[in-house]
C-alpha cells in the first residue's frame, strides 16, 4: 500500500505571497492532519480533517487554512507569508486505529 | 490538555550498548502514546504505540517501550545500539480514541551512536 505523499517537496516563496501544499493520504484513510516543524518550536499541530470537515485545530493564526476533498486528499494554504513560516510541513493520515502515518514533508523557505 | 517531556536533547551511546530515551507525559484522560523516528530530510516513521492494551510494547528495529502509569512514563529502549539508529526520536501523546485531537510531541532527542 502506498504511503502518504506530499507535493511539492521543496518550495521557496517571498514574504507576502501565499502558498498551497498538497497531501494524499494512505488509501482508505479518511483523517488527515497537518503539522509544522521548526527548530525553535518543534512539532506543532495545525489542524485535522475527517470526511471534508475540520474537526480540530491548533493555535495558529487564520492565515493558515486547509481543506479536504471527497477523495480524502487535503490541501493546506498559508496566506501573506512571513519569514517565520519557514518550516517543514508534515501531513499525516489515519485510519480506524488512531495511528498517524506521516508523509515526507514539504520544506517551505520564505525569503 | 496533554504535554510531553523528553529528558535529554542529545543522548550518546556506543555501538552495541543499551539505548534508553526518556519520555514523561501528562494527560487529563487515558492517553495513547507513540514513539516516532526522523532521519535527516525525512518525515516521521512510527516505531511503536501504546493504546491501552499491553503495557510493554514492541516496535520495529528492536525497539520497545513500557507504559508506566504510576510514573507517567513511556521510555524507549533497545538492548544493542546500531549505527543505523542514529536519528531524532520523538515521543507523542494524544487522548485515547476519537482521532480528532492532534498529537502533542516532545522536543525530541537526538541519538548519537559512537563507533
Amino acid at each position: 500500500k502506498a504511503g502518504v505523499t506530499q507535493t511539492p517537496r521543496y518550495l521557496i516563496k517571498t514574504r507576502g505571497q501565499q502558498v498551497t501544499l498538497s497531501c494524499s493520504p494512505i488509501s482508505g484513510h479518511r483523517s488527515v492532519s497537518w503539522y509544522q516543524q521548526t527548530p525553535g518550536q518543534g512539532l506543532q499541530f495545525l489542524f485535522e480533517y475527517f470526511s471534508e470537515t475540520q474537526r480540530n485545530k491548533g493555535n495558529f493564526p487564520g492565515r493558515f487554512s486547509g481543506r479536504q476533498f471527497s477523495n480524502s486528499r487535503s490541501e493546506m494554504n498559508v496566506s501573506t507569508l512571513e519569514l517565520g513560516d519557514s518550516a517543514l510541513y508534515l501531513c499525516a493520515s489515519s485510519g480506524e486505529a488512531d495511528t498517524q502515518y506521516f508523509g515526507p514533508g514539504t520544506r517551505l523557505t520564505v525569503l | 490538555a496533554q504535554s510531553v517531556t523528553q529528558l535529554g536533547s542529545h543522548v550518546s551511546v556506543s555501538e552495541g550498548a543499551l539505548v534508553l530515551l526518556r519520555c514523561n507525559y501528562s494527560s487529563s484522560v487515558p492517553p495513547y502514546l507513540f514513539w516516532y523516528v526522523q532521519y535527516p530530510n525525512q518525515g516521521l516513521q512510527l516505531l511503536l504505540k501504546y493504546t491501552s492494551a499491553a503495557t510493554l510494547v514492541k516496535g520495529i528495529n528492536g525497539f520497545e517501550a513500557e507504559f508506566k502509569k504510576s510514573e507517567t512514563s513511556f521510555h524507549l529502549t533497545k538492548p544493542s545500539a546500531h549505527m543505523s539508529d542514529a536519528a531524532e526520536y520523538f515521543c507523542a501523546v494524544t487522548p485515547g480514541g476519537g482521532g480528532a485531537d492532534g498529537l502533542t510531541f516532545g522536543k525530541g532527542t537526538h541519538l548519537i551512536i559512537q563507533p
